[in-house]
């Protein structure tokens, strides 16, 4: 079975510090790589995929991800953080398994950003 | 402009009562998923739908139950069966491709029992 491990539930990083988010995964199969935002009370939006080729991609808002297959981690990295970064982080593994494109998600990382 | 809309945003309701929430969407997607969401435990799928007339049970299925009429259409019932139905419920819908796709999601709803 898939799953999802974000072991950080909270984090705290001032403005203009870097910030790495830890995912780690277990799949099968290639895994389908991706890192959702969520600011309260709405939807999630996505960020970043990974689904094959160049193992570090770039997303929106400035954040990137690094695929590591010997660490089964996905870890989300951002070199400047700023005030409304502040949101809840999902990372989420899925596939075309023979459930179509499931997802599984982490239980998240909140993000808190100093001023 | 093309997206998923989820109505109502708020939604009370009395014990024992059965509410339908509302998805559509106009991305022209096969598949549309509903999740349920709690503080500190993520997402948990609860159907999916990859086809018109066709869906599968996720996670948690038990209490919910669901209908794909039409392919822009995903409505979820709440049932009185539902033990502890109060949450943020997730629509999301995603293309069918071979190598996977990402999921889009709607705005959610938010549902209390009174």
């Amino acid at each position: 079975a898939q799953s999802v491990t974000q072991p950080d539930i909270h984090i705290t990083v001032s403005e203009g510090a870097s910030l790495e988010l830890r995912c780690n995964y277990s799949y099968g199969a290639t895994p389908y790589l991706f890192w959702y935002v969520q600011s309260p009370g709405q939807g999630l939006q996505l960020l970043l995929k990974y689904f094959s080729g160049d193992t570090l991609v770039q997303g929106i808002k400035g954040f990137e991800a690094e695929f590591k297959r010997s660490q089964s981690s996905f870890n989300l990295r951002k070199p400047s953080v700023h005030w409304s970064d502040a949101a809840e982080y999902f990372c989420a593994v899925g596939g075309l398994t023979g459930g179509g494109n499931k997802l599984t998600f982490g239980t998240g990382t909140q993000l808190k950003v100093e001023l | 402009d093309g997206g998923i809309t989820q109505s109502p945003k708020y939604l009370f309701r009395k014990e024992g009562q059965n509410v339908t929430l509302s998805c559509e969407q106009n991305l022209n997607h096969d598949a549309m998923y509903w999740y349920r969401q709690d503080p500190g435990q993520g997402l948990r799928l609860i159907y999916y739908s990859q086809i018109v007339n066709d869906f599968q049970k996720g996670d948690i299925a038990e209490g919910y139950s669901v209908s794909r009429e039409k392919k822009e259409s995903f409505p979820l019932t709440v049932t009185s069966a539902q033990k502890n139905p109060t949450a943020f419920y997730l629509c999301a819908s995603s293309p069918l491709l071979a190598g996977g796709g990402e999921q889009f999601f709607g705005p959610g709803t938010r549902l209390t029992v009174l």
